[in-house]
């Protein structure tokens, strides 16, 4: 089975501040993985595909990097709206996904 | 737009069955695969499965396999996720969910790019 840990589960930054969450797969995935934001009581929201493509009408402040079996999402200039949880996902062994544990960003 | 709208809250006994239904539109229905994703309060994300609404063929989590069926209605652009023999461990908001692709010459990259607002299934006695 796919495993995809994420760490920190959680973290605190400033606003401005610079966020690094990190994701690692079980096996090597190349490139095919994912990262949603979620806010609460929100359905998740596609930010980065392929690692590093970013969807379509999302802030340049969110930037994805790496391969194989470890991957990084960084926030730069924090900003109050970033404040949610985020989930990185491995498309490798489509159809089956599986999700990371999360990552909970808060304000300092 | 393109959107996914699902139906409303429901609240269930242990062992009793539960179908949710998301309804799309602003797009192409049998174009799309349709994923289901469910999380428990206060939990990660759990995929559950997928369909495809043209053909209707589907592919279930082995966790709930034997328990969950996924079916659609083209005449109505809706996909439903039907569970069964439900417990307390099933109380969750499920997330049906569009899957696209963005294609390289070598190979495809899909993710889930539109999603419903979640439906809150609670099982308790």
């Amino acid at each position: 089975d796919f495993q995809m840990t994420q760490s920190p589960s959680s973290l605190s930054a400033s606003v401005g501040g610079r966020v690094t969450i990190t994701c690692r797969a079980s096996q090597t995935i190349s490139i095919y993985l994912n990262w949603y934001q979620q806010k609460p009581g929100k359905a998740p929201k596609l930010l980065i595909f392929a690692a590093s493509s970013l969807q379509s009408g999302v802030p340049s402040r969110f930037s994805g990097s790496g391969s194989g079996t470890d991957f990084t999402l960084t926030i730069s200039n924090l900003q109050p709206e970033d404040v949610a949880t985020y989930y990185c996902q491995q498309s490798y062994n489509t159809p089956q996904l599986t999700f990371g544990g999360g990552t909970k960003v808060e304000l300092k | 737009q393109e959107q996914l709208v699902q139906s409303g809250a429901e609240v269930k006994k242990p062992g009793a069955s539960v179908r949710v239904s998301c309804k799309a539109s602003g797009y192409t229905f049998t174009s799309y695969y349709v994923h289901w994703v469910r999380q428990a309060p206060g939990q990660g994300l759990e995929w559950m499965g997928i369909i495809n609404p043209s053909y209707g063929d589907t592919n279930y989590a082995q966790r709930i396999q034997g328990r969950v069926t996924m079916t659609r209605d083209t005449s109505t652009n809706t996909v439903y996720m039907d569970l069964s023999s439900l417990k307390s461990e099933d109380t969750a908001v499920y997330y049906c969910a569009r899957e696209d692709k963005f294609c390289s010459p070598t190979t495809c990259y899909i993710y889930l790019d539109v999603w419903g607002e979640g439906t809150t299934v609670t099982v308790s006695s």
